[in-house]
């Protein structure tokens, strides 16, 4: 399976955007990317997905490179309520309906 | 919206117990998935399961089986709970296809004593 590469943590203030950068230099052209986010004594939640043109949604955008071996998911402006850990997952279309989780990025909101 | 009911938060067992974590899906999705997770160790899949009786073993599935006899229930059985097996189980549905996200419960937290 497709292999994703996040930092371990990020900081960011309050109100002001942050940019979550996610690398998957070995996607194949039949790969997703999803986004999900797991807050603090809950289970993950599904946040954004998209193949191979920006995507923006109620919770956040998400900008993946043209030549799809990076994405960065933008949360616009962020909230205490956002500090949680961001995963970044690849999912076949022709495969099997397995995801993998990483380790994905812990998000720190400073007030 | 979509939900995905876990029957407990919260549960402890003792060592050799047999235990049931049972998940129910209410949105007639084909794909259900026990995942487990641990601190430094992130979400490792047990067992997944696309139609009723129908299951697949997932990365770690040695000491779990499953159960799938209707299509929104998914129940994930310790036959024999051990110390190790300690931790917080997480549930999930969808639909399938590449675009389909899955849905969570918010969890079981399973202590074996």
């Amino acid at each position: 399976d497709a292999k994703t590469t996040q930092p371990n943590s990020m900081e960011s203030n309050e109100e002001e955007p942050v940019h979550l950068p996610c690398n998957h230099s070995t996607i194949s052209g039949t790969d997703y990317i999803h986004w999900y986010r797991q807050l603090p004594s809950q289970g993950p939640e599904y946040v954004i997905h998209g193949l191979t043109s920006n995507v923006n949604n109620r919770m956040a955008s998400l900008a993946i490179a043209e030549d799809r071996k990076s994405s960065t998911l933008i949360l616009h402006r962020a909230t205490l309520r956002d500090a949680a850990v961001y995963y970044c997952i690849l999912k076949s279309m022709n495969r099997d309906d397995k995801i993998i989780f990483g380790k994905g990025t812990r998000l720190h909101i400073l007030p | 919206d979509v939900k995905v009911t876990q029957s407990s938060r919260y549960l402890v067992k003792r060592t050799g117990e047999k235990v049931f974590l049972e998940c129910v899906q209410d949105m007639d999705h084909e794909n259900m998935f026990w995942y487990r997770q641990d601190p430094g160790l992130g979400l490792r899949l047990i067992y997944f399961s696309y139609d009723v009786k129908m299951k697949e073993k997932g990365d770690i599935p040695e000491g779990y089986s499953v159960s799938r006899e209707k299509k929104e229930r998914f129940s994930l059985i310790l036959e024999s709970a051990s110390t190790n097996q300690t931790s917080m189980y997480l549930c999930a549905s969808s639909q399938t296809g590449g675009r389909q996200p899955q849905h969570f419960g918010d969890g079981t937290r399973l202590s074996i004593l």
